[in-house]
């Protein structure tokens, strides 16, 4: 059975300061990874994906993702925090031959000081 | 396109009334799935349909029933309202097949309150 652990159910950063999210998986075959955020009483919405290219995945508002299969992490990072980047943050697995089942960590809450 | 989309947006029900769950996707989408969002707990699997006809449960089915009768829609029933079923249910849906990678599209959620 595919896991997933985020590590910190809340991080606090200053604006400007470099954010980082950790998620560690499980997976007995080669997964693929998500991370999607979460606004205020929104859905969903997907931030970046690792589907087997590239280990280093870009996503959008200059999030990155870096997939390390040694230590089965795809921590999520930015450079320099924006009080926008306040939200909340879901790293999740499916796995190959799984079809589309999504399972989620259990979320990590971004607060953005100024 | 109107993505995914659901009503009501909130909902209060007394223990044992029943109610549906309306979600719709104008994408194409073969796969929908429903998920309920806890506190501390993320999001976790209740139903899910490869496509029209076809439903299978996933990690938290128990208490809810889907159908799947169109492509565009996808409800879920809750026949006897419980406590332990308020929650914030999200419905999501995106390309099928069996090859995973594909990016879910969420709506924008009900909550449920049960009293």
């Amino acid at each position: 059975a595919q896991s997933v652990t985020q590590l910190g159910s809340h991080v606090s950063v200053s604006e400007g300061a470099l954010v980082l999210l950790r998620c560690n998986y499980s997976s007995s075959v080669p997964p693929y990874l998500f991370w999607y955020v979460q606004y205020p009483n929104q859905g969903l919405q997907l931030l970046l994906k690792y589907t087997s290219a590239a280990t280093l995945v870009k996503g959008i508002n200059g999030f990155e993702a870096e997939f390390k299969k040694s230590e089965t992490s795809f921590h999520l990072t930015k450079p320099s925090a924006h009080m926008s980047d306040a939200a909340e943050y879901f790293c999740a697995v499916s796995d190959a031959g799984g079809g589309n089942k999504l399972t989620f960590g259990t979320g990590t809450q971004l607060k953005v000081e100024l | 396109n109107a993505g995914v989309t659901q009503t009501p947006k909130f909902q209060v029900l007394k223990t044992g009334q029943s109610m549906t769950l309306q979600c719709a996707q104008d994408m194409n989408h073969e796969y929908m799935s429903w998920y309920r969002q806890d506190p501390g707990m993320g999001l976790r699997l209740i139903h899910y349909s490869v496509g029209a006809g076809i439903t299978d449960q996933g990690e938290v089915p128990n208490g809810y029933n889907v159908s799947r009768s169109t492509t565009e829609d996808f409800p879920l029933r809750l026949l006897s309202a419980a406590p332990s079923q308020t929650s914030v249910y999200f419905c999501a849906s995106s390309y099928g097949g069996l090859a995973g990678g594909k990016t879910q599209y969420f709506g924008p959620g009900t909550r449920l309150l049960v009293l």
